[in-house]
């Protein structure tokens, strides 16, 4: 099984900062089929890039993600007070699918 | 518009079973996969398994390998998970979730979600 860490646990920004969010597989993803999700409190998890980098529908362009292999990166610019939330990573290039252990965007 | 509609909450005993349901809507069942995702109490998400409801085929999570089993029945586009054994530790809000298909192929992102399902493993 893909093992997916996801750092750091928490980062605490203020409105307007940008956050770098990192996921680190186990071993290569393939064909970069890694998304990335928003999840809040009694809230379903929202899905926001899939394929490393390509935006969900409707997802604001402030979010952006990025890497390939082992390493990918989710960016949050301009933050805005809805996006302080979990954030999930979660793998799709294994049948056996995974998910990170998540991040924390908290307001400074 | 799709529509994945969950079963209500459930309160079990130790060592008791649950089944959740998932109703599908808005798309045709047979084309897409559902999976099962809980999160527990303040911690992340958890992939149990999906079934395809074409075939009846499953995948499980080798954690859950040995205590849950998902089914379908076409007849009425809803998808179950039953999980045995229950434990203080299976408490959690369990998830169906449905992929994506591009041009044919499907893939194993979730863009639809239910709304969840609370089940409680008390004594």
């Amino acid at each position: 099984e893909i093992v997916l860490t996801q750092s750091p646990g928490s980062l605490s920004l203020s409105p307007g900062d940008t956050a770098t969010l990192s996921c680190r597989a186990s071993q290569s993803v393939t064909s970069n089929y890694l998304a990335w999700y928003q999840n809040k409190p009694g809230q379903t998890p929202r899905l926001l890039i899939y394929g490393a980098s390509n935006r969900a529908s409707g997802i604001p362009d402030r979010f952006s993600g990025s890497g390939s292999g082992t390493d990918f990166t989710l960016s949050i610019s301009r933050l805005e007070p809805e996006d302080f939330a979990v954030y999930y990573c979660q793998q799709y290039s294994s049948s056996r699918l995974t998910f990170g252990g998540g991040s924390k965007v908290e307001i400074k | 518009q799709v529509q994945l509609v969950q079963s209500g909450a459930e309160v079990k005993k130790p060592g008791a079973s649950v089944r959740v349901s998932c109703e599908a809507s808005g798309y045709t069942f047979t084309e897409y996969y559902i999976h099962w995702v809980r999160q527990a109490p303040g911690q992340g998400l958890e992939w149990m398994g999906w079934i395809n409801p074409h075939s009846g085929a499953t995948n499980y999570a080798q954690k859950f390998q040995d205590r849950v089993t998902m089914s379908r029945d076409t007849s009425i586009t809803t998808a179950y998970m039953e999980l045995r054994r229950l434990r203080s530790d299976d408490t959690a809000v369990y998830y169906c979730a449905r992929d994506v298909r591009v041009l044919g192929t499907l893939f194993w992102y979730f863009a639809f979600w239910g709304r969840g399902t609370l089940v409680t493993v008390s004594s």
